[in-house]
């Protein structure tokens, strides 16, 4: 089975700094996908950012951008010059490639954004 | 946009009522899925479907069953709530290997 870890239950920044967020996983197989989602206080889960395993680019949106490091089993989020507005639970999820299309879930990281 | 919508956002009700959560999206997806989301646990698969009256048992599935009459909707039901069923609830959507889109959430107390 996957397991997904998120080692760091809370982080706090000032705005405009930069953050990263770790996440490890752990699977035998070769192809998937990795996702961050966020959750802010209003509890609407947004996708953040996509990777799927086989390529080897990481992914980027905006001031978002991850460090996948498949040998390593690492998925890392950096944000960018940090917004009041990231201010949310992040969670770090998996799914395989093939078969049923179900998400494992790390614990979370409440990343504060402070003015 | 896709859009998947809970039917209640919040939902008080008593130890031993049934309990149904409503969940509908409109983007025609095969996939459906129901999350409980507890504090320091992350989110645990309750059940998923991949299609109508299909319905596939998740990490946590006792207390709980579904039902999937029509694609569009996948009901969440507590037979018999308890107060260990206190938590956020959360329904999910997806297309092959693009993640999920997810519902506001219903928060339930059970009491």
């Amino acid at each position: 089975a996957q397991t997904v870890t998120q080692s760091q239950p809370e982080m706090s920044v000032q705005e405009a700094e930069t953050v990263t967020l770790s996440c490890t996983y752990d699977t035998s197989e070769n192809n998937y996908y990795l996702f961050w989602y966020k959750q802010p206080p209003s509890r609407q889960m947004i996708l953040v950012i996509r990777q799927e395993a086989y390529k080897q680019q990481n992914a980027t949106e905006n001031r978002f951008s991850v460090n996948f490091q498949k040998a390593a089993k690492s998925f890392s989020l950096k944000i960018s010059d940090s917004q009041l507005g990231d201010t949310a639970m992040y969670f770090c999820a998996f799914m395989k490639h093939e078969g049923a299309q179900k998400l494992v879930f790390g614990q979370g990281t409440r990343l504060t954004i402070n003015p | 946009d896709v859009k998947v919508t809970q039917s209640s956002r919040y939902l008080v009700k008593r130890t031993g009522e049934k309990v149904f959560l409503e969940c509908v999206q409109d983007m025609d997806h095969e996939n459906m899925f129901w999350y409980r989301q507890d504090p320091g646990l992350g989110l645990r698969l309750i059940y998923f479907s991949y299609d109508v009256k299909m319905k596939e048992k998740g990490d946590i599935p006792e207390g709980y069953s579904v039902s999937r009459e029509k694609k569009e909707r996948f009901s969440l039901i507590l037979e018999s709530a308890s107060t260990n069923q206190t938590s956020m609830y959360l329904c999910a959507s997806s297309s092959q290997g693009l993640g999920y889109t997810f519902g506001s959430g219903t928060r339930l107390t059970v009491v």
